[in-house]
């Protein structure tokens, strides 16, 4: 069964500093991946998704993220973070073929003045 | 309206009480989902809906019924629920057919069961 696992409940970042958001997985298939942003009374929104190719994936808002498989981990970085980066971010992770998508528990970004 | 949309936004409810939550997507998606948000919990998958039919049931209580009468609608509907079914109730959409099943979320529904 596949896993997902956030490694930090809570970021706190000052604004202009950059920021890692870490996640790693466990699958035995291949996988596609997922960053979502939950900004306060919202649903998820797709930040950024990995499925083939390049492991440097590039989303919305100046988010990147790295696959890296040996290490199973696909962090989601940010090189400048802004007031609005404030949200709650959560990783996903489906077998490739399935309609599942298993998320972590997600990370509270908070970015402090 | 685009995308997902879910109503009502917010909803209080007594334990004796029934009512819907409704789901819309506007995508053309052939697949559709239910999830539950509690605080300091992952998100929980409930039912996914493709093609109209059932495919999954993570074995959600009885007083929680799902109904999806065609590809772009989807309810809820709730009866003799408990308080700690006090939750966001978010649903989302995908391509079921495509390659990679993004799924898109509609805001949520915010339940408040007293």
């Amino acid at each position: 069964a596949q896993s997902v696992t956030q490694l930090d409940s809570q970021v706190p970042v000052f604004e202009e500093a950059p920021v890692e958001l870490r996640c790693n997985y466990s699958s035995s298939v291949s996988v596609y991946l997922f960053w979502y942003v939950q900004y306060p009374n919202q649903g998820l929104q797709l930040l950024l998704k990995y499925l083939s190719g390049s492991t440097l994936v590039k989303g919305i808002n100046g988010f990147e993220a790295e696959f890296n498989k040996s290490q199973t981990s696909f962090h989601l970085r940010k090189p400048s973070v802004h007031i609005s980066d404030t949200a709650e971010y959560f990783c996903a992770v489906s077998e490739q073929g399935a309609q599942k998508l298993v998320f972590g528990q997600g990370t509270r970004l908070t970015i402090n003045p | 309206e685009t995308g997902v949309t879910q109503t009502p936004r917010h909803l209080v409810m007594g334990m004796t009480n029934k009512k819907s939550l409704k789901c819309e997507q506007h995508l053309g998606h052939n697949a559709m989902y239910w999830y539950k948000q509690s605080a300091k919990k992952p998100l929980e998958l409930m039912f996914v809906y493709s093609l109209e039919e059932r495919v999954e049931n993570n074995s959600v209580p009885s007083r929680f019924s799902p109904e999806c009468p065609n590809s772009s609608h989807l309810f809820l509907h709730l009866h003799t629920l408990q308080p700690e079914d006090s939750a966001l109730y978010l649903c989302a959409s995908s391509q079921g057919e495509g390659n990679s099943y993004e799924q898109y979320f509609g805001p949520g529904t915010r339940l408040t069961v007293t």
